[in-house]
């Protein structure tokens, strides 16, 4: 029973486009959202995160879009980079100290 | 300040035996998660630990695996009599009280 999924497994996308990684949710009580990157033997390194009391988020080239209603979250990269190339992790929360359910990931390829 | 510390990076394990993998948390941070990691899975749960105390341990197998945080010193990951399907990442995070997590870099157990 996922209670977060990330359908894609792989996204390639060239240098200066835009980026867009899917997740979905299926437990109505998560209300904090977080997207990870992680290289490989590394461990993952918080990138961007959403309250459930926002749509959007925004940081530099990294923007989260969040649809309660659907369930679903989007993570943003605009304009990607090389060195976005890496596996993004969907993570959700119930709030507080509450471990983070995290999806199976989505590995990214930005291509030169 | 040092980030999340773990150790031994790589731990090679033959069936039966014991591994024990250490985690040294973020200064000021108090609370600390063990996540798993398989081949091609996203992180999963397994148990959350204060000083002393488990707090969750609702994603940790009921037999050989065990975990500690005592008052003094790093929290233990123990494994009992591994099998092969032990095999996986596994990741420490802490935080502080008020929540946010760092990662370490994750202890590689491959059971042979």
């Amino acid at each position: 029973d996922q209670q977060v999924k990330q359908n894609s497994p792989s996204l390639s996308v060239q240098e200066g486009r835009i980026s867009i990684l899917n997740c979905d949710y299926t437990n109505s009580m998560f209300d904090y959202f977080l997207w990870y990157k992680k290289y490989p033997a590394e461990g993952p390194t918080f990138l961007i995160s959403i309250s459930s009391i926002k749509d959007k988020n925004e940081d530099g080239r990294f923007t989260v879009f969040l649809n309660k209603s659907a369930k679903h979250l989007s993570l943003h990269i605009v304009p990607s980079q090389p060195g976005d190339s890496a596996v993004y992790f969907c993570a959700a929360t119930k709030g507080g100290n509450t471990p983070l359910v995290f999806g199976k990931g989505t590995r990214l390829s930005v291509i030169a | 300040n040092a980030g999340v510390m773990q150790n031994p990076r790589h731990l090679v394990r033959r069936r039966g035996q014991e591994a024990r993998l250490r985690c040294s948390p973020m200064k000021g941070h108090s609370h600390v998660y063990w996540y798993r990691q398989l081949p091609e899975e996203g992180l999963k749960f397994m148990v959350y630990l204060q000083k002393e105390n488990i707090i969750d341990e609702s994603g940790m197998p009921k037999e050989r695996f065990s975990a500690e945080f005592p008052k003094e010193g790093p929290s233990i990951l123990r494994i009992q009599q591994v099998v092969r399907g032990d095999s996986a990442a596994y990741f420490c995070a802490s935080s502080p009280p008020r929540g946010g997590y760092t990662f370490g870099s994750g202890t590689r157990l491959t059971v042979v």
